[in-house]
């Protein structure tokens, strides 16, 4: 079964970073993610495409302190120089099968 | 510059029925497969439905099989969801989001809309 593991929370000070995770399930750790940004009240936001190998596609006007990463099965989101309007909730997202998967989302907050 | 502009939301009863709507502007609608995404209320994102940018094809999360139809106007630049037999669990904003290519499924989404909220309550 197709599922993406993401922690609940993570906090890091103005103008640092933080990685966050997501996790692909045994026997999908070949599979591309997303990464979408969901500010407070608002609608959400596409960040990235993220495939294996660590290339990854940005979406428009996404700023260069944003990152992504692989190793494994993990996918990994880095936010370089956090700014305030960087607390928000972070889902990563892949496809299957006729089928999108949504991990839990990790929730930003800075400090 | 992409819009995607949901309607249609609003409150309905337990076993009623609601039809969304979604307006683009902004790309040629017929080459990109479309999808519905919703959230619960305090919830995560949960996909609800995706369909093709020809339309021939449609995909459906189990939670909303058989009670869902996704369709699209190509000339009319709209995409729908219509909901039948609604249930107080199908509470959320729901939002339209534009895929990264016309196969659905195939991808993630490039763009998202505002969103539009559906209650379900007696």
């Amino acid at each position: 079964q197709l599922v993406l593991t993401q922690s609940p929370s993570a906090s890091a000070s103005l103008g640092a970073s933080v990685k966050l995770t997501c996790t692909l399930s045994s026997g999908h750790s070949t599979y591309a993610i997303a990464w979408h940004q969901q500010q407070p009240e608002k609608g959400p936001r596409y960040l990235m495409k993220l495939n294996s190998d660590g290339s990854h596609i940005k979406g428009d006007g996404i700023p260069d302190r944003f990152s992504g990463s692989s190793s494994g099965a993990e996918r990994y989101l880095t936010i370089s120089s956090l700014q305030s309007e960087d607390e928000a909730d972070y889902y990563c997202q892949t496809w299957g099968t006729g089928i999108h998967v949504f991990g839990t989302g990790t929730k930003v907050t800075v400090l | 510059e992409v819009q995607l502009l949901e309607s249609g939301g609003g409150l309905v009863q337990p076993g009623g029925s609601l039809r969304l709507s979604c307006a683009v502007s902004g790309f040629t609608f017929s080459s990109y497969a479309m999808s519905w995404v919703r959230q619960g209320p305090g919830k995560g994102l949960e996909w609800v439905s995706d369909i093709s940018g020809s339309g021939g094809s449609t995909y459906y999360a189990d939670s909303v099989k058989g009670r869902f139809t996704i369709s699209r106007d190509n000339s009319k630049n709209t995409l729908y969801l219509l909901m039948k037999s609604l249930r107080a669990e199908d509470t959320a904003v729901y939002y339209c989001a534009k895929d990264f290519t016309s196969i659905a499924v195939a991808g993630t989404f490039h763009y998202w809309g505002q969103g539009t909220l559906v209650t379900v309550s007696s």
